[in-house]
Formats: C-alpha cells, structure tokens, sequence
C-alpha cells in the first residue's frame, strides 16, 4: 500500500545542532508540505513543495529549509536548533491543487 | 490569513450520546478537511468537504460555503472516538494549494 513515512520518530538534540528530519511518500503526489503542533497553537505550516526543485515558505518558515530533489522526499533541516523548535512534526502531502492532505505519523523532537 | 474557528473546545459525553462540532472560517476556502487526532497523536482524515454533505458510518460533515461554516455529526459514541477534532481549510488565493490552515480543535471525551 502507498503510505507517507517520517524518520526519526522520536529525536533529542542539543541547542545549536544541525537537524534533519525525513518524510518519504511512495503515493507520486506532487505536493508535500510540513507542519509543527504545539499545544495552545494547533498545527502551523512550515513550508511546502509543488513539486521537484520547488519550496515555499509557510506562517512559521524562520530557523527552517527544505529541499526536493524527487517526487518522494521532502526533507526538513533546522540548521542550528532552538529550544523553541521542540515540537512535533508532521509531514503532509496531497495529488494536486486543494486535494486531501494525508499525513504522517509525526515526528517528536526535543531541542535541550 | 484565514481564520478558522472551532466550537466547543472541550466537549464531555457518554457513551451513546450524539454530538454536533462547529467550524467556523473567514473566508472562502477550496478545501475544508476534518480530522480525528487519536490519542497516540496520529491525524486521521475523516472527511475531505469543501461544500456539501458526506457520511460514513456514525459520521457525517456538512459545509455550506457560502455562510462559511462546517459541521461534524457524530452518533452513537463510542469510547474510541475520544481524542482532538480539527477542522483545517485551504485558502488558495494564490491561485495554487498553500497548505491547510488549522482550527485548535474540539477536545472530546467519551465516557463508557
């Protein structure tokens, strides 16, 4: 079955550190997209991709990047971790313009 | 941006009981989805509902665009309906997708 993975599931860094964060969907969607959930925010959108060589930045993009060089991965690197980037993290991606956004199962990561 | 509303926050039922969740957007949308947060924090997709009326099973969403709103009918709880309802719209008014904007969800809880 198509599905959209994330890795790791769980992360601990340090403060300053360089993370990245994996999301791989087998579905051949053009459109991915991350988003972070803090309690008393809901969910955010972090930043999203139409398609291969194509980002844009969402509401909270400062701090974070993304890259797509394939239909199947978008990549989230925080370049130098914060304590205010713990979060979780959730990957997204859909078929086209305004169609269903199915997501993965998160990724929880803790900045000390 | 758009604003998106959900109503009751917190919503506390037994067993059985049937229940209507609001959501509320400020402007028009091209894709409304509801999610079912479970308590081991995966999203699910309930419903893709930019306009109309879907059931499945226990559930069903109603969108009427054109006042802006949405609704999610459940009937007969069940104590594995427990969790976060989110309503998230997509704006598009950059003429492509642009990624879902979240309500802070309805917190309900069944009691067996």
């Amino acid at each position: 079955d198509a599905e959209i993975t994330q890795s790791p599931r769980h992360k601990i860094t340090e403060t300053g550190r360089q993370v990245t964060l994996a999301c791989h969907q087998t579905w051949n969607h053009n459109n991915m997209f991350w988003y972070r959930q803090d309690l008393g925010h809901g969910l955010r959108l972090i930043h999203y991709s139409y398609g291969v060589h194509d980002t844009n930045k969402g509401e909270v993009s400062d701090g974070y990047s993304v890259s797509r060089s394939n239909t199947e991965d978008l990549p989230l690197t925080l370049e130098s971790a914060a304590s205010s980037q713990t979060s979780v993290y959730f990957c997204a991606s859909s078929p086209g313009d305004f169609g269903t956004q199915y997501f993965g199962p998160g990724t929880r990561l803790t900045v000390l | 941006g758009i604003q998106v509303e959900q109503s009751p926050p917190d919503l506390i039922l037994q067993e059985g009981a049937n229940s209507t969740l609001r959501c509320n957007f400020s402007d028009s949308v091209n894709n409304l989805q509801w999610f079912h947060q479970n308590p081991w924090g995966q999203l699910i997709n309930l419903f893709y509902i930019p306009s109309g009326t879907k059931q499945n099973g226990r559930l069903s969403a109603t969108t009427v665009a054109t006042e802006r709103y949405s609704l999610l009918y459940i009937s007969s709880s069940q104590t594995t309906d427990s969790g976060v309802y989110f309503c998230a719209v997509e704006w598009g008014k950059g003429g492509g997708a642009d990624g879902l904007t979240f309500g802070k969800g309805t917190h309900l809880i069944i009691q067996p």
